[in-house]
Order: C-alpha cells, then structure tokens, then sequence
C-alpha cells in the first residue's frame, strides 16, 4: 500500500539555524499539505499546497516558513530560521483530493 | 472559527468493554468528517470517514461512527475494545471542499488494559 514517507524522522537544531523537512507523497496525489503538533497539543494545520502554488495557510506559517515541491516527488517544508517555538512534530500529508488526508510518520524538530 | 471538541482525553478501559468518544464539530455548512488513530510510536492512520450519505459509517477494526447533522456530533463507537486498540483517537474536520485543512480536535488517549 502506498504510504507518505518523511526525512529526517528526528532533527535537533540550533536557533537561528534553517532547516528543512523532506516529504515523499503518495505519488499519484495532487495536493499536499503540513500540519505540526506541539508536544501536548492539537494538530495544527501549517499550508496546503496545489499545483505548484500554496492554496491556503494559517496564520502559524509565517515568512519564516516556505514550502517547495522541487521535483515531481518531493515536497518540502523550510523554516529560514528556526524559534524554540518551532519544536513539534512536523506531519507531511497528501491527498488525491477528495478530503482523505494520507499522513507521513512525521519529522520530530528539536531546537535548541 | 471552526472548532472542534472531544469531550474525553483519557479513556480507561478494561477488555471487551463498549467504546464511544465524544465529537462535536462548530461549523454551519458541508462538512467531511474524520476519525484518525495513532497507535504508540506510528503515524496517525485513517480509521474511517464521512462524506455523504447514510449517517452510520464503518471503519476497520470494528469502528463505526455515527452522523448527527442536528448535534454537529461524529461519535466514534466500538462494542468489545481490545488491547491493541491502545491509541490516541483523534477526530477531524474538512469543511468547504474537498482539499481544505483538517481542523483536529485534541484527541484522546484511550488505554485497554487485558
């Protein structure tokens, strides 16, 4: 059964510092998008993302935050320079777009 | 704002007890309506969905969740839980379209004990 895939599945970074989470949809979707759970809270909807161009974002995803899909398989999320607040679960998720959200493993970021 | 509440974020229960947690969902229009699980160190995995149609809706592992348009309410039931359901449930909403933002609620940790 296809599955989302997300890299690094953990990553500790200083503040100030960028980094950059890589996630593998399912290859036949067409929409994609990023949610993060602080650790003890909600998941919290980031950006969703279709035909090349960002349709809908919250207020969470600033301009330190920008998403790319830089060739037909990856879709990443970059955070130019990262809070101590950025700590959380980061989930990747795709969709064929019919509202079923297929969600990735997560990437755990850790700044320090 | 949309919003979503489920009313337990702890369940206790013993194997082969009756399951149900609570959601409630605050938006007026179409909605799509989800419950998620996440098993112990795994990502959250579909448990089933509501799009349209008849209001009882099964899932796997024995789920179901029932539809209430007049309650805003997607209640997830399960007759005889299991160890394995061990999990954090988490209910969701996608409201205004087919590829909008899931809207989670907190989710509920439900532990089973043999």
């Amino acid at each position: 059964e296809p599955e989302v895939t997300q890299t690094p599945s953990h990553q500790v970074t200083q503040m100030g510092q960028e980094v950059i989470l890589r996630c593998v949809p399912i290859s036949n979707h067409l929409y994609f998008y990023w949610y993060r759970q602080i650790l003890g809270q909600k998941v919290e909807f980031l950006v969703s993302f279709y035909n090349n161009e960002i349709s809908e974002k919250s207020e969470i995803f600033d301009d330190q935050f920008s998403v790319e899909r830089p060739d037909g398989s990856n879709f990443t999320l970059k955070i130019r320079s990262t809070k101590l607040e950025d700590s959380a679960m980061y989930f990747c998720a795709s969709s064929e777009g019919q509202g079923t959200q297929y969600f990735g493993p997560g990437t755990r970021l850790l700044v320090l | 704002a949309q919003s979503v509440s489920q009313h337990n974020h702890h369940v206790i229960l013993s194997e082969a007890a009756s399951l149900e947690l609570g959601c409630n969902y605050s938006y007026g229009g179409t909605v799509n309506l989800f419950w998620y699980v996440q098993y112990p160190g795994q990502h959250l995995q579909l448990l089933l969905k509501y799009f349209s149609g008849d209001p009882l809706v099964k899932g796997i592992k024995g789920f179901e969740a029932e539809f209430i348009k007049s309650k805003f309410s997607f209640n997830l039931r399960k007759p005889s839980v299991q160890w394995s359901d061990t999990a954090e449930y988490f209910c969701a909403v996608n409201a205004g379209g087919g590829y909008n933002k899931l809207i989670f609620g907190a989710g509920t940790r439900l532990a089973v004990h043999p």
